[in-house]
């Protein structure tokens, strides 16, 4: 299957400090990039879908000015958490669609997470 | 709107004991139900994709079955190795390709 990279695996920081996380199709070109977000033994929640030299669409109840999303080229999307505060600390994850050929593909593959700790 | 139900929350199984663990859903208009594991601070990891309702895939111990209104994973004599969360999610038709996932399911596969 595709392969989608996150970086960083796990971050921590200050409280009011900005943190990037980066996601990139490795293999592939991604016209759209997901961001999800996990709470312990919960599932994922999708947080935005990123458009590729567009803007982001942001899902109900998500801050678009604490969250920035940034998805200059087919294979990078980035994530800032802006002011982070410890509420903020989660498990952070991304995922790619690989258009494929012929076939529309529809399935997704994922990062590996980011561990976003605040402190 | 969209919804996806999976059950149980936790399986707890003897190694060689095969299960099946429940995806329950409602989607207008389904594009496509995924399959996927997690294992501990991990990304999620692909598994199948079905389409339509009668559709089946395998792969080793895991079988995916899909009707109207379910889908089943089925595990053939799970091994220690299989132990961890598996995620089912779906896609509409409409909405571009936003991915709707459940809960998950916990296994716990016993030597």
């Amino acid at each position: 299957g595709a392969v989608v990279s996150q970086h960083p695996s796990w971050v921590i920081c200050k409280s009011g400090t900005s943190v990037k996380i980066e996601c990139r199709s490795l293999d592939f070109q991604a016209t759209t990039m997901f961001w999800y977000r996990q709470f312990p033994k919960q599932s994922l929640m999708l947080m935005a879908t990123s458009n590729e030299g567009s803007k982001a669409t942001y899902e109900q109840g998500v801050e678009k000015d604490k969250f920035l999303i940034n998805h200059a080229s087919l294979t990078l999307s980035t994530l800032t958490v802006t002011s982070a505060h410890p509420e903020d600390s989660s498990f952070y994850i991304c995922s790619a669609r690989d258009p494929g050929t012929g076939r529309v593909n529809t399935e997704a593959f994922f990062g590996q997470g980011t561990r976003l700790t605040v402190v | 709107e969209d919804q996806v139900t999976q059950s149980p929350e936790a399986l707890r199984l003897q190694e060689g004991e095969s299960s099946s663990l429940n995806c329950s859903y409602t989607v207008s208009g389904l594009r496509g139900l995924f399959w996927y594991r997690q294992d501990p601070g991990k990304g999620p990891e692909f598994l199948f994709t079905l389409y339509s309702a009668g559709e089946e895939k395998e792969k080793e111990r895991l079988k995916a079955t899909l009707t109207k209104k379910e889908s089943f994973l089925h595990i053939t004599a799970p091994k220690p190795e299989d132990s961890a969360t598996y995620l089912c999610a779906v896609q509409a038709r409409t909405g571009g390709f936003k991915t709707i996932f459940g809960a998950g399911t916990r296994l716990f596969v016993k030597a």
